[in-house]
């Protein structure tokens, strides 16, 4: 199946830092993909929707200045987390869209926030 | 939007008794349900999907059922076995999204 491919697996940071995750498309192209966040025994919560060469989609009650969302090339999406304080602390998680398989998603392996 | 309600939220088996998880939808134009398996720390890995043209769908030891006059559907687990132990969770697709039920942690005993 396709390969998306999130980066870094990990982070910490201290409080009103900015934090930039990566999620890559590896072998396939993606014009949209999903950004989730997910807390600690918790269900993944859609965030946003970015779509490459326009600007991103946003989920009721998501601070778009908050969550930076850029999807600057069909392989590459980017959310930064801007001053991040301890409550953004969690899994965030992009994915992408089957080109073939109408609803079928790839999901990158994930990101853990930890904001001290 | 798409509401999806799961349950049970915590459901505990002996190893090789079957394990079922139900979950309802609301948006009736919602057309593909995909159950994922969840390890702890882990992305969600797709075990099995079903499609609103078809009632139900089996793949060795998982199968899941779909009513679409009720709008519910359902993910059977027969023979569990200690590695079926893990947070699984329904979706519903609206509008090209998909929106989650709130999961089910599922634990096999020996």
């Amino acid at each position: 199946g396709a390969v998306v491919s999130q980066h870094p697996s990990w982070v910490i940071c201290k409080s009103g830092t900015s934090v930039k995750i990566e999620c890559r498309s590896l072998d396939f192209q993606a014009t949209t993909m999903f950004w989730y966040r997910q807390f600690p025994k918790q269900s993944l919560m859609l965030m946003a929707t970015s779509n490459e060469g326009s600007k991103a989609t946003y989920e009721q009650g998501v601070e778009k200045d908050k969550f930076l969302i850029n999807h600057a090339s069909l392989t590459l999406s980017t959310l930064t987390v801007t001053s991040a304080h301890p409550e953004d602390s969690s899994f965030y998680i992009c994915s992408a869209p089957s080109m073939l398989i109408s609803g079928e998603l790839f999901f990158g392996e994930g990101s853990r926030l930890t904001v001290l | 939007g798409e509401n999806v309600e799961q349950h049970p939220s915590t459901l505990s088996v002996q190893e090789g008794d079957s394990a079922v998880i139900k979950c309802t939808y609301s948006d009736s134009a919602s057309n593909y349900f995909p159950w994922y398996k969840q390890e702890l720390g882990k992305r969600p890995q797709l075990i099995i999907d079903i499609r609103s043209n078809v009632g139900e769908k089996k793949d060795q030891r998982i199968a899941v059922t779909l009513n679409k006059t009720a709008k519910h559907f359902s993910l059977h687990i027969t023979e569990t076995q200690p590695e079926d132990s893990a947070v699984y969770f329904c979706a519903g697709t609206s509008y090209g999204k998909l929106t989650f039920g709130q999961g089910t942690i599922l634990t096999v005993h020996p």
